[in-house]
Order: structure tokens, then sequence, then C-alpha cells
């Protein structure tokens, strides 16, 4: 089973600036890696599918990147409603199924 | 503009079976391209796979879970259920149903329904 570790658990920046969030799986091998964003009392929202692909209506600050076993999202300009809870997400190929991250949250 | 509304009863008393079931608007269940599931959040934020099926009736499970997890899916009323069997304490969480389209994320959630175990 795959064990996804996000760093730092909690992250203090001003709106403007650049954050990056990353995700680590324990081994690597064929999966997808996608990006949610949870608000509280909110359900989680798709940023990111497929390592880099930006779901619809999710700006273009947001992007991610990674291989293997590290992967990263980073927002290029915080504005104030991205602070929020940020997950990362494993996804086998197959069969289906998947395991999120422990989260890293963003606080203003 | 797809929309998916959780109901059930909230409160379960241990060792019974919690019992949900997810309705889908605005969109269609039987769509190929999709497989339907529950995703729950424990009162520390933890986020868990339960489960997932497919319109035809294949499911996949968390196999930490798989023992006491059953879902099934009702294609004429567009829902899909979740039953959990034996629940303890630890079973206590927001239960969302969700759309997962595999390869490009679980891009659908309902906004949850919280569900404690408790006598």
């Amino acid at each position: 089973e795959i064990v996804l570790t996000q760093s730092p658990a909690t992250l203090s920046l001003s709106p403007g600036e650049r954050v990056t969030l990353s995700c680590r799986a324990s081994e690597s091998h064929s999966y997808f890696l996608a990006w949610y964003q949870q608000k509280p009392g909110q359900a989680p929202r798709l940023l990111i599918s497929d390592t880099s692909n930006r779901a619809t209506g999710i700006p273009d600050r947001f992007s991610g990147s990674g291989s293997g076993t590290d992967f990263t999202l980073t927002i290029s300009s915080l504005e104030p409603e991205d602070f929020a809870t940020y997950y990362c997400q494993h996804r086998n190929n197959w069969p289906p199924g998947f395991t999120f991250g422990p989260g890293t949250r963003l606080d203003i | 503009q797809l929309q998916l509304e959780e109901s059930g009863p909230r409160l379960v008393k241990p060792s019974e079976t919690l019992s949900l079931t997810c309705t889908v608007s605005g969109g269609s269940i039987s769509d190929n391209n999709y497989y339907w599931g529950w995703v729950r959040q424990t009162p520390g934020k933890v986020l868990e796979w339960i489960g997932i099926i497919f319109y035809t009736g294949k499911t996949y499970y968390n196999p930490s879970l798989e023992s006491r997890v059953t879902l099934s899916i009702d294609t004429s009323k567009s829902q899909f259920s979740l039953r959990l069997t034996s629940v303890t304490a630890a079973d206590t969480a927001m239960y969302f149903c969700v759309r997962d389209a595999s390869r490009g994320g679980t891009d659908y959630w309902g906004q949850g329904t919280l569900v404690t175990v408790s006598s």
C-alpha cells in the first residue's frame, strides 16, 4: 500500500506570496496524482488531476508537477480565498482505488 | 450542473449497520466514463476512500474496509448506496458521496453528511 506524506503540515503565508506544497509517495509505480482544496465546512474540490491537469474552472495560478515519488502543487501568487487545506491523492492505475495524503493547511 | 446529495440516519448505534444513499441529479448515473463512490473524513480531518461502483454494479473496495462494506446502485432511481456493518466509534465521520473520473480525478462531491456512532 502506497503511503503519501505531505509537507509541511502547516504553512503561514501572506497574500501575493508564491507557495509550493510537497507530496511524496512511499514507492514509485504506475499511478495518477491529484490535488484537492478544502475549506472549513465544505467538501474537497478537485484542483489538479493526473499530476498537472487543471480541473475545470481552476485559475492558472495553480499548477502541478512531479514524477516518480515526488510531486508538487504551486500557487504562483496567493489570493485571500486560497487559504485552506490541500490534499494530494494517489490513484491506482488498476484496480481503481485511491488514498489521500494527510494534508497541508495554509494559514494567512 | 451535476449534484450529489447524501441521505440517511445521522446516528447509528455501535455494532449496527450504517446505511447511506446518494441521489444524483443533473447528469446520468449510467455514464460509462465515471465511477460513483464514497469517501469519509474523520473528525481529525483524515480522508479515507471507502469504495467505488460502476453503473454495471462492479465494485472496488478499500481493502481495510472490504469485509464490512457493500455498495449498490439503482440506475432507475439515479441512486447508489453504502452499507457499513458492525460499526464502532471509529466509523464516526463525515461521509461524502462522489463521482470519480479515474485518471480525471474525483470531480464531484456531495456536501457530506456527518454520521455519529454512539449508543
